[in-house]
């Protein structure tokens, strides 16, 4: 079946660090990759997505290419702020083709001290 | 525009004792969803809906059962709550899922603790 690995974290930056935070993916066929971003007592929101290979997904500051070599959708920052504290989750969708479920990795959890 | 509401926030609930987390959301969509988050254990999918009148169970339906009477509404029903059942649960929409490029919209969540 379809899966999705990200690191738990926390990840403990300081302000202005870069981050990177990875993600993998196994499906068949040429899924969607998405990464939501969760703030602390809010539910889950969508921060980029990409849906064919080589796309760069671009939202506030964050980047992240859909690899289809390497199965990868790694999630990057050049300058985080401490206001980009929050669960990232990395989440699959299968390729068209009747409903199939999205799956979410485990979130990775991100805090930025100033 | 409110997008997807939950209520309540926050709930302790007795063993045995049943409850129904309420969802509603106001874009029209066609696709609702109800996640369960377990913390290290990501989102796990209890129920969904591709329309009204219209459900399937998830990954993990067990102890949980749903409706959708009208397009707007999506209750989750929990009959003999249970100490495995504690957990945060989320509602999610979306327009449809036949793209698969389809973005899913969050409600901010129900925390449920059962003792």
């Amino acid at each position: 079946g379809n899966s999705v690995t990200q690191m738990e974290g926390p990840v403990t930056l300081s302000e202005e660090a870069f981050l990177t935070i990875n993600c993998t993916y196994t499906a068949t066929g040429y899924p969607s990759l998405f990464w939501y971003v969760q703030y602390p007592g809010e539910g889950l929101q969508l921060l980029l997505k990409a849906t064919k290979a080589d796309d760069k997904g671009s939202n506030k500051g964050f980047e992240a290419t859909y690899r289809k070599e390497t199965t990868s959708f790694h999630l990057e920052k050049g300058s985080v702020q401490v206001s980009d504290s929050a669960v990232y989750f990395c989440a699959l969708s299968p390729a068209p083709g009747g409903y199939q479920k999205v799956t979410f990795g485990i979130g990775t959890k991100l805090q930025v001290i100033p | 525009n409110a997008g997807v509401t939950q209520t309540p926030k926050f709930r302790i609930l007795k063993i045995g004792q049943s409850m129904t987390l309420q969802c509603t959301q106001d874009m029209n969509h066609n696709y609702m969803y109800w996640y369960r988050q377990d913390p290290g254990m990501g989102l796990k999918l209890i129920y969904y809906s591709v329309g009204a009148g219209i459900t399937d169970k998830g990954e993990v339906p067990n102890g949980y059962n749903v409706s959708r009477s009208t397009t707007e509404d999506f209750p989750l029903r929990l009959e003999l709550a249970a100490p495995s059942q504690t957990s945060v649960y989320f509602c999610a929409s979306s327009h449809s899922q036949g793209a698969a490029q389809e973005t899913q919209y969050f409600g901010p969540g129900t925390r449920l603790l059962v003792l």
